[in-house]
């Protein structure tokens, strides 16, 4: 079975500095892979996501992520951190060989940004 | 707009208390989820369905149990069943489409007093 894993439950970084948000992946078969961000007492808001066109994946809110299969990993970043990135982040994967998917959620990883 | 929503916003329940929780969306996604949310858990998938009067266990399904009447609704009820239902709790939805994105709802925070 595939899973998701999220290195560091909390990064906290300074306004200004970039964020790099760590997210590997087990499977044989490359996934479908996305990245969401929620805001506290909100539901999940989709950042970007892979599905295999582009290893480089611009999103949202000046954010990308780069698929790298050899490394098994899908790491989230931002050149420029500003306060309202403080939020958690989610990385999940679908596998591409459901016939309709099923999601599975890493941890999370809660941003802070100081001044 | 399309959306998802989710009512109530905040719950509280006495134990030994039944309660719903309802999931709407206009989207048109065939597919909807209803995930459990617990700090540093991550989104633990509890039902989902994928057509009409058709709906599957997901890995922590034991105290809940839903209903698909409808495309757009997909309510869930938390039974005296579950032994620590205090979470937050969101509905999603999709197409099922391999790679087709699952979008959110606002979320319903339930409390057991």
């Amino acid at each position: 079975a595939q899973s998701v894993t999220q290195l560091g439950s909390h990064v906290s970084v300074s306004e200004g500095a970039l964020v790099l948000l760590r997210c590997n992946y087990s499977s044989s078969v490359p996934p479908y892979l996305f990245w969401y961000v929620q805001y506290p007492n909100q539901g999940l808001q989709l950042l970007l996501k892979y599905t295999s066109a582009a290893t480089l994946v611009k999103g949202i809110n000046g954010f990308e992520a780069e698929f790298k299969k050899s490394e098994t990993s899908f790491h989230l970043t931002k050149p420029s951190a500003h306060m309202s990135d403080a939020a958690e982040y989610f990385c999940a994967v679908r596998m591409t060989t459901d016939s309709w998917g099923k999601f599975q959620f890493g941890a999370g990883t809660q941003v802070v940004v100081t001044p | 707009d399309g959306g998802i929503t989710q009512s109530p916003k905040y719950l509280f329940r006495k134990e030994g208390q039944n309660v719903t929780l309802s999931c709407e969306q206009n989207l048109n996604h065939d597919a909807m989820y209803w995930y459990r949310q617990d700090p540093g858990q991550g989104l633990r998938l509890i039902y989902y369905s994928q057509i009409v009067n058709d709906f599957q266990k997901g890995d922590i399904a034991e105290g809940y149990s839903v209903s698909r009447e409808k495309k757009e609704s997909f309510p869930l009820t938390v039974t005296s069943a579950q032994k620590n239902p205090t979470a937050f709790y969101l509905c999603a939805s999709s197409m099922t489409g391999r790679g087709d994105t699952q979008y959110f709802g606002p979320g319903t925070r339930l409390t057991v007093l």
